[in-house]
């Protein structure tokens, strides 16, 4: 089956510097990928997909990914971090036609002042 | 509805106890998906319905947990005879189709047993 692996448990960076939270991906097939994040007793909140077409996804609250499939990466970039974007972030995989998505078991970013 | 509607929100069960957790999807929406995450960890892929049939219930930690959806809509995850270790945050989402539109989450229900 698919699965994910993000790299960073946790990621500590300062107010209005940039942010990368890495996640890595392995299949055998073609994929579809995926970004949410997810606040305090809330569920998750999808970010950016990846599905076809361009390698560089834009999402919401200024965030981005790139898909690189040489690299089977996914990662989660942010050039100007706020206070407000403290919480934890999963990276997900499906495989294209298949319903069963995968999830990482989290990044939490904490921006500090 | 306007969202993924999970209830009870929170749900405090003794140990051997059966619970039922429900989940009402978004409107329309015929994939069903369940996970659980426990604290600190990810999420833990438990089913999937695509209208009323699960194709897929490799997930399901046990023989004491058990799902159906009924309808098309509504579906329950029941787990027998609890134990302490199914305590944990179940998750429910929908998705219109073939899982290529990321999924629409519930806020999910907290699960403890004591």
């Amino acid at each position: 089956a698919q699965s994910v692996t993000q790299l960073d448990s946790q990621v500590p960076v300062f107010e209005e510097a940039p942010v990368e939270l890495r996640c890595n991906y392995s299949s055998s097939v073609s994929v579809y990928l995926f970004w949410y994040v997810q606040y305090p007793n809330q569920g998750l909140q999808l970010l950016l997909k990846y599905l076809s077409g361009s390698t560089l996804v834009k999402g919401i609250n200024g965030f981005e990914a790139e898909f690189n499939k040489s690299q089977t990466s996914f990662h989660l970039r942010k050039p100007s971090v706020h206070i407000s974007d403290t919480t934890e972030y999963f990276c997900a995989v499906s495989k294209r036609g298949n319903n069963d998505m995968r999830f990482g078991a989290g990044t939490r970013l904490t921006v500090k002042p | 509805g306007a969202g993924v509607s999970q209830s009870p929100s929170n749900k405090v069960t003794e140990k051997g106890k059966d619970v039922e957790l429900r989940c009402d999807p978004i409107s329309g929406h015929t994939a069903l998906y369940w996970y659980r995450q426990s604290l600190g960890q990810g999420l833990e892929f438990l089913i999937y319905f695509q209208g009323n049939s699960a194709p897929d219930k490799s997930g399901l930690p046990s023989d004491r947990f058990s799902a159906e959806r009924t309808g098309g809509s509504v579906s329950t995850l029941t787990i027998q005879r609890t134990q302490q270790e199914d305590s944990a945050v179940y998750l429910c989402a929908s998705s219109p189709g073939q899982g290529d539109y990321g999924y629409t989450f519930g806020s999910g229900t907290r699960l403890t047993v004591v």
